[in-house]
């Protein structure tokens, strides 16, 4: 099974200031990468697909990047409504496997 | 606009069976995937498995393998999650999310205790 592990596990960050989050996989993914955003008592929301694609009505302050094992999501400035917790998922290979998630949280 | 809503919280016993549906509407059903996905506390996502809603074929995590089930109803838009033999490290949030470039919908949740 593909490994995720997503670093840093806490980010401390201030509304504004722009957040570089990383996705590291224990085998190449090729580009099948998602990103995903889950709030306390939500269900996540998918922000990016195939590593790079906004996913429909997603902000353009939200961009991913990277394939084969290092995938990067950046939040160009924060806004107050970004602060929650980010789940990269690969789905190049069953079983379909997510990292532990980074919470971005207000410094 | 497009929905996909569960059915209830559910306690179960260790050993028993529980059955979760994830009933949709907004789109045509089986022209698209469903996956569940569950979330223990504090603990990340985990996926389960999937259905091809317009042929039925399914695909599941070899962890699960033998006690996960899923199934749909294309006469009611529904899918449906059968997990069985439960123990306590089954207690999570499950989810149902349609895969259309990435799980881009997904139901509310359905919060399944097991416990003695």
């Amino acid at each position: 099974e593909i490994v995720l592990t997503q670093s840093p596990a806490t980010l401390s960050l201030s509304p504004g200031e722009r957040a570089t989050l990383s996705c590291r996989a224990s085998q190449s993914v090729s580009t099948y990468l998602a990103w995903y955003q889950q709030k306390p008592g939500q269900a996540p929301r998918l922000l990016i697909y195939d590593a790079s694609n906004r996913a429909t009505g997603i902000p353009a302050r939200f961009s991913g990047s990277g394939s084969g094992t290092d995938f990067t999501l950046t939040i160009s400035s924060l806004e107050p409504e970004d602060f929650a917790v980010y789940y990269c998922q690969q789905y190049d290979s069953s079983p379909q496997t997510f990292g532990q998630g980074t919470k971005v949280e207000i410094e | 606009q497009i929905q996909l809503v569960q059915s209830g919280a559910e306690v179960r016993k260790p050993g028993a069976s529980v059955k979760v549906s994830c009933k949709t509407s907004g789109y045509t059903f089986t022209d698209y995937a469903m996956h569940w996905v569950r979330q223990a506390p504090g603990q990340r996502l985990e996926w389960l498995g999937w259905i091809n809603a317009g042929t039925g074929n399914t695909k599941f995590s070899q962890k699960f393998e033998g006690r996960l089930s899923i199934t749909r109803d294309t006469s009611a838009n529904t899918a449906y999650l059968d997990l069985s033999s439960l123990t306590p490290e089954d207690t999570a949030i499950y989810y149902c999310s349609r895969d259309r470039n990435g799980l881009d919908n997904w139901g509310q949740g359905t919060l399944v205790t097991v416990s003695s």
